[in-house]
């Protein structure tokens, strides 16, 4: 069974940082694209960043470039976002998915991980 | 900034066709996911490239794309049915979600 745990969510001022962290299990890891989307309080998803297989491609949303990384170790079936600078606007619940990039689709979603940038 | 445009909501009788759209310029020739959110929950994929349905996906979804619009029908929707829609295509360097549809079943 596919599993997606992320972790690593809490409450940050403004200006700050923190280290999303998302634990794969049930499926070989090192096979997919895996991708970071977030969801604001009572607005839509919205796409944050994405990383091939073995992490040579990376992309992200206009709005967290270079205040973002997204990162990825195979070996431990683990996906992480860094997140500096972060801004009141960064507030969201951040799930992480596994991609199937040939196809656009992304078809495991974890239960996702609350940040809140508040001072 | 590029958008993929969705009807705010779409309101459907138990047992009828719901259909929601999802358009913008750089749809053609490119593939639309689509996924369901309830209250409370993470977004599950309903429908991939277009009109292929995941496993365990109930046939009453079904897909289709023409020119600059994507779309999913819901027939014979369900209360179960009734969520957030959200559609979403791949733009050379970015993934773009649409606006999303909020499916009421009244």
């Amino acid at each position: 069974e596919v599993q997606l745990v992320e972790s690593g969510g809490n409450l940050v001022q403004p200006g700050g940082s923190l280290r999303l962290s998302c634990a794969a299990s049930g499926f070989t890891f090192s096979s997919y694209w895996m991708t970071w989307v977030r969801q604001a309080p009572g607005r839509g998803l919205e796409w944050v960043a994405n990383i091939k297989l073995d992490g040579s491609d990376k992309y992200y949303l206009d709005a967290v470039r270079g205040r973002f990384t997204i990162s990825r170790d195979n070996a431990k079936n683990s996906l992480y976002l860094q997140m500096n600078s972060l801004r009141v606007e960064d507030t969201a619940v951040y799930y992480c998915a596994r991609e199937t990039h040939s196809s656009t689709r992304l078809d495991f979603w974890g239960q996702g991980t609350h940040v809140t940038v508040s001072s | 900034s590029y958008e993929l445009t969705q009807p705010p909501s779409v309101s459907v009788s138990p047992g009828q066709t719901a259909s929601i759209t999802c358009s913008g310029d750089k749809l053609v020739n490119r593939f639309a996911s689509w996924y369901q959110q309830k209250p409370g929950q993470s977004p599950v994929l309903v429908m991939y490239q277009d009109s292929e349905r995941p496993s365990g996906i109930p046939e009453r979804f079904s897909g289709s794309s023409s020119g600059f619009t994507a779309t999913l029908t819901i027939s014979g929707t369900q209360t179960v049915d009734e969520a957030d829609y959200y559609c979403l295509a791949w733009d050379s360097s970015t993934y773009i979600f649409g606006t999303g549809t909020k499916v009421t079943v009244l």
